[in-house]
Formats: C-alpha cells, sequence, structure tokens
C-alpha cells in the first residue's frame, strides 16, 4: 500500500511550451502533497505544498504563475511548468502525506528537459 | 528553521568494508530523521527513518543509523559494503510525518572492488 505514480516518466519539450506533470496517491487519499526539484547532482528542493481544495503555497523564490499547481482531487495533484525554458530542465519528485499513517511517500520522478 | 549537513560529497570503500555516512541536523522541536538512496536516474528510495523511541534504527539492506540527540546527528552505517550499495545517499529532517522534508546535499558512496 501507499503508493504514489507520476505521469510521464519522462518528458522532452522545446522551449516556450507547457508542460504538465501528474502526481497520484493510487491507493489512498491524500490532502497535502509536497512537490520538489533536483537539479542535476543536486539535492531536492521544496517548490510548494499543494493542499486538495486551496490554493497552493509556493517557497520563496518559486513564481507561482510560471509553476502551475492544481489539486483538485484527493489522490491528484498536477504540476504545470508554464512557457518552460532550458533553465527549468530538471527532475520533479513529489510526494503524497498519508494522514492515518502521519508519513509521506514519495513519487518515482519526472525527469523534465526542455530543448 | 532545520537543516542538514551531510560531510563528505563523495565517500569511496572497498567491497567488504565499513559504510559511514554522516548527518548532523539542526531542528528546534525533536526531529523526525530519514535516510534515502537514490540511484542513476531513479526516484528516491526510503532507507530507514527515525520518529521515536528506539534510538538505533535498521532499515533495508543491512543498513541502520543511529539518533544521537546530544550530537544533533543520525549517521548511516553498513558493516560490509556491496557494489550494489553505490548511489547517492540523502539524509533528510522533518518535523512530523505531513511535513515537509529539508533534505542534506547528498553523499555519493563509491564501492571499490
Amino acid at each position: 500500500g501507499a503508493v504514489v505514480s507520476q505521469h510521464p516518466s519522462r518528458v522532452i519539450c522545446k522551449s516556450g511550451t507547457s508542460v504538465k506533470i501528474e502526481c497520484r496517491s493510487l491507493d489512498f487519499q491524500a490532502t497535502t502533497m509536497f512537490w520538489y526539484r533536483q537539479f542535476p547532482k543536486q539535492s531536492l528542493m521544496l517548490m510548494a505544498t499543494s493542499n486538495e481544495g486551496s490554493k497552493a503555497t509556493y517557497e520563496q523564490g518559486v513564481e507561482k504563475d510560471k509553476f502551475l499547481i492544481n489539486h483538485a482531487s484527493l489522490t491528484l495533484s498536477t504540476l504545470t511548468v508554464t512557457s518552460a525554458h532550458p533553465e527549468d530542465s530538471s527532475f520533479y519528485i513529489c510526494s503524497a502525506i498519508l494522514q492515518a499513517k502521519n508519513e509521506q511517500f514519495f513519487g518515482p520522478g519526472t525527469r523534465l528537459t526542455v530543448l | 528553521a532545520q537543516s542538514v549537513t551531510q560531510l563528505g560529497s563523495h565517500v569511496s570503500v572497498s567491497e567488504g568494508a565499513l559504510v559511514l555516512l554522516r548527518c548532523n541536523y539542526s531542528s528546534s522541536v525533536p526531529p523526525y530523521l530519514f535516510w534515502y538512496v537514490q540511484y542513476p536516474n531513479q526516484g528516491l528510495q526510503l532507507l530507514l527513518k527515525y520518529t521515536t523511541g528506539a534510538t538505533l534504527v535498521k532499515g533495508i539492506n543491512g543498513f541502520e543509523a543511529e539518533f544521537k540527540k546530544s550530537e544533533t546527528s543520525f549517521h548511516l552505517t553498513k558493516p560490509s559494503a556491496h557494489m550494489s550499495d553505490a548511489a547517492e545517499y540523502f539524509c533528510a529532517v522533518t518535523l512530523s510525518g505531513n511535513t515537509p522534508l529539508v533534505f542534506g546535499k547528498g553523499t555519493r558512496l563509491s564501492v571499490i572492488a
């Protein structure tokens, strides 16, 4: 149990296009999900907190108009990178909170490459 | 604010030797502490975690870590390294099970035959 999936696992897009990344909790409901970003050979940094039914909370330095987060259901949060540029190329990882266990579970990550 | 310091960005050990990866944390409240492993181009795999209770925590693949409050440390050890242990290891801290993790910068473990 407590499986989190991400789709797609890899995406390559042209500069200026938008890309949507999905994070799903497959066997539990998650009112809270987190989005992290990992640049090559660096650590993971929290980008934003996604709350079901309300606006996401963004970390300092993360542009909310560029990284659109929608948490429309208890099992799905989406991250849309709008007008992507090469500097947005990164590994994006989500996690979902299983309240009953007071624990978070990570998705497998999505590698975004912007050409 | 919480923070994690991993001493040594790269550690190299011989196969069969002791693995010791160091992690020190800063937290104003009793922390939840984690070790994750990441293989190239893959996601995170939880090795072990400390929340409360016994300070010596055993994880998967023969790894263990000890929470030492007086030293604000949570070092990861394994008695005998295998080639398959070569990967990136991240220490992380958080306040509870439903708050975001703060990660260290990672330590790359190389295992030499």
